[in-house]
């Protein structure tokens, strides 16, 4: 079975550019939920889609959204970029129908830097 | 709040000396517990989790864990360590609650770094 796949894994932005990342869960996974990892932060959810509906949501800023597809394809945006936005922003699927039993399994990331 | 705090932020060991890699967490109900691995350059891998039942939990690559729920602890270990060891282990915790679903709580990272 595949694995989570993100693209793009590299991207370059200036500060107030938007960028948009895709998640490609594991077959038969519903539920995706997306993670900002820096050096300093490490890492912090930022929220979870399950069913085309966001489920649950961080401590982020509006300037960070997302949304998933009826194919369970999630995006993620972020508008007016930031110089600390600069992370590795990673996802992770999981079946999203076991109860509170949910194991994550984790994409390779996409690494952002934002000039 | 859910909060996860791991002791060992740089671990460095030879070849085949034991692991133990602390863990605590912080959250008053029922947890579901998981450590990470992620090796240089690749993306986190599961090494093994917790839900319930026994207490001592094993692994991939001879890893294990021990949930010792009076001390709200989670730690790993490992009896022989490999240079291949070489990566940063991540905590991880998962309240039972309607308002963490797929949220995972990260400690700090460990970096391991095994000399051969």
């Amino acid at each position: 079975k595949a694995g989570v796949t993100q693209t793009p894994r590299y991207l370059i932005k200036t500060r107030g550019q938007q960028v948009t990342l895709s998640c490609s869960p594991i077959s038969g996974h519903r539920s995706v939920s997306w993670y900002q990892q820096t050096p300093g932060q490490g890492l912090q959810f930022l929220f979870e889609y399950f069913s085309e509906t966001q489920r649950n949501k961080g401590n982020f800023p509006g300037r960070f959204s997302g949304r998933q597809f009826s194919n369970s394809r999630s995006e993620m945006n972020v508008s007016t970029l930031e110089l600390g936005d600069s992370a590795l922003y990673l996802c992770a699927s999981s079946l999203g129908t076991s109860g509170t039993q949910e194991t994550q399994y984790f994409g390779p990331g996409t690494r952002l830097l934002v000039l | 709040a859910q909060s996860v705090s791991q002791h060992n932020h740089h671990v460095i060991l030879s070849e085949a000396a034991s692991l133990e890699l602390g863990c605590n967490y912080s959250y008053g109900g029922t947890v579901n517990l998981f450590w990470y691995v992620q090796y240089p350059g690749q993306h986190l891998q599961l090494l093994l989790k917790y839900f319930s039942g026994d207490p001592l939990v094993k692994g991939i690559k001879g890893f294990e864990a021990e949930f010792i729920k009076s001390k709200f602890s989670f730690n790993l270990r490992k009896p022989s360590v490999q240079w291949s060891d070489t990566a940063e282990y991540f905590c991880a915790v998962n309240g039972f609650s309607s308002s963490n679903t797929g949220k995972l709580i990260f400690g700090q990272g460990t970096t391991l770094q095994v000399k051969p």
